[in-house]
């Protein structure tokens, strides 16, 4: 059984570039969320995808969108970067009816560095 | 909207004892999920144990067990027998009961990184 894997693992940009993180979700799941770990703090929820559609939003802004594939692999794409934008990105994936369990598998996460 | 609170930003212990993290939360929903997870350096979270609101049965799972006071909304965890692979950054968090939307996803504590002394 595949785990969820997330690429790239660490990457840096310059302030208003844009960026794609992509994630692969384990084997047999069917929804993906994405969060956003800044130094010291806990993940906050970006948003979930289920069906190739958004299925619930965090407190971020627009330029801040994804999408979800057939195979339910991801992208988080983020426009315009802003220094706070530095973090490590999760991407955690679950079978929706499972969804209530709270069994998220993670990924170990791009480390996003914002200059 | 849910708060979780972990007022322990570092703790310690010596391996083969016993360390209890704390945890709070606010809500006003009366059907939720709670959860530890696990942050090694390796960055992935590994779920450690879960607590469905309504049961009032404290979960266990092996050397890890949890005290759930729902009145209280506090959400210990508690390692037995602590061992070096223990050592990481440990998150609680919620979710709602209700699955759809925003809802459905976790809210998590600033953590609190657990150091394992030989």
């Amino acid at each position: 059984e595949t785990g969820v894997t997330q690429s790239p693992t660490h990457l840096i940009k310059t302030r208003g570039q844009q960026v794609t993180l992509r994630c692969s979700s384990q084997s047999g799941h069917n929804t993906v969320s994405w969060y956003q770990q800044a130094l010291g703090q806990g993940p906050q929820f970006i948003f979930q995808y289920y069906r190739e559609e958004e299925n619930g939003r965090g407190n971020f802004p627009p330029r801040f969108s994804g999408l979800q594939f057939p195979n339910y692999s991801s992208e988080l794409n983020v426009n315009a970067l802003e220094l706070d934008d530095s973090a490590l990105y999760l991407c955690a994936s679950s079978l929706r009816l499972a969804a209530n369990t709270g069994e998220l598998f993670f990924g170990e996460g791009s480390r996003l560095t914002v200059l | 909207a849910q708060t979780v609170t972990q007022s322990q930003p570092e703790m310690s212990v010596q391996e083969a004892e016993t360390v209890t993290l704390s945890c709070t939360y606010d809500t006003s929903e009366s059907d939720y999920y709670l959860f530890w997870y696990k942050q090694p350096p390796s960055r992935q979270m590994i779920l450690v144990i879960r607590q469905e609101a309504y049961k009032q049965q404290n979960a266990t799972e092996n050397r890890f067990s949890v005290n759930f006071q729902k009145a209280a909304k506090s959400f210990s965890l508690k390692i037995s027998d602590s061992q070096l692979g223990d050592a990481a950054m440990y998150f609680c968090a919620y979710r709602s009961g209700q699955w759809g939307g925003s809802q459905g996803n976790l809210i998590f504590g600033k953590g609190t990184k657990l150091s394992v002394k030989p």
